[in-house]
């Protein structure tokens, strides 16, 4: 069975500052995919990034980047720099091939991240 | 235009009422979802339809019934609404590489 864990349920911090989002993931599937998504306020779910399995290389997407280490199945994401806009709650996901292709995507409970001024 | 469209944005609903909840997707994709966000932000699929079959149904009381009558649509019937099932309900869409291109939610809400 697949697993995503979110261990930080809440992070504030003030504007400027870095801050990491841990996502640590369970599969007994060899390919899978991991994605994060960020659902801001006004509640839609916004896709940032899909990696696969095979995949390691971490990215960097201008203040955004992605930490992926199949060592300790871990996907986490670092935001440098914080801004206000940055505020919502992000979430990380899994797909694996155990449902055939059309099983979703199994989420994380998700990080609210509060950016202060 | 929008990839995923679902209708209404807002549902305000009485107890034991029937409601649907429609959705509609142009990306040409051939899975089809419905997930449940509660109140703790929680997403929990649903179902999932692919080519108009239902691949999965994560316990799901079977007063809720999609309904998909091609692969661009599948619509949520949600029959003697309870209490519990207040929440926010997302469609969503994949074809292959599993990334899925959500709607923008439908707020339901049963007094």
């Amino acid at each position: 069975a697949q697993k995503v864990t979110q261990a930080q349920t809440e992070i504030s911090v003030v504007e400027k500052e870095d801050v990491t989002l841990d996502c640590v993931y369970e599969t007994r599937d060899t390919t899978y995919y991991l994605f994060w998504y960020k659902q801001p306020p006004s509640g839609e779910l916004v896709f940032l990034i899909r990696r696969n399995s095979f995949d390691e290389q971490n990215e960097i997407s201008g203040r955004y980047s992605w930490n992926f280490q199949k060592s300790t199945s871990s996907f986490n994401f670092t935001i440098t720099a914080s801004q206000v806009v940055d505020s919502a709650v992000y979430f990380c996901a899994l797909s694996d091939l155990s449902g055939g292709g059309a099983d979703g995507l199994t989420f994380g409970k998700g990080t609210h991240l509060i950016i202060q001024p | 235009d929008t990839a995923v469209s679902q209708t209404p944005k807002y549902l305000v609903t009485q107890m034991g009422n029937d409601k649907s909840i429609k959705c509609e997707q142009n990306l040409g994709h051939d899975t089809m979802y419905w997930y449940k966000q509660d109140s703790k932000k929680f997403l929990k699929i649903m179902f999932s339809y692919n080519n108009k079959e239902l691949i999965i149904n994560e316990t799901v009381p079977n007063r809720f019934s999609p309904k998909s009558p091609d692969k661009a649509h599948l619509n949520l019937h949600i029959n003697s609404l309870e209490l519990g099932d207040s929440a926010v309900y997302f469609c969503a869409s994949s074809q292959g590489n599993r990334k899925l291109f959500f709607g923008s939610g439908t707020q339901l809400s049963v007094l």
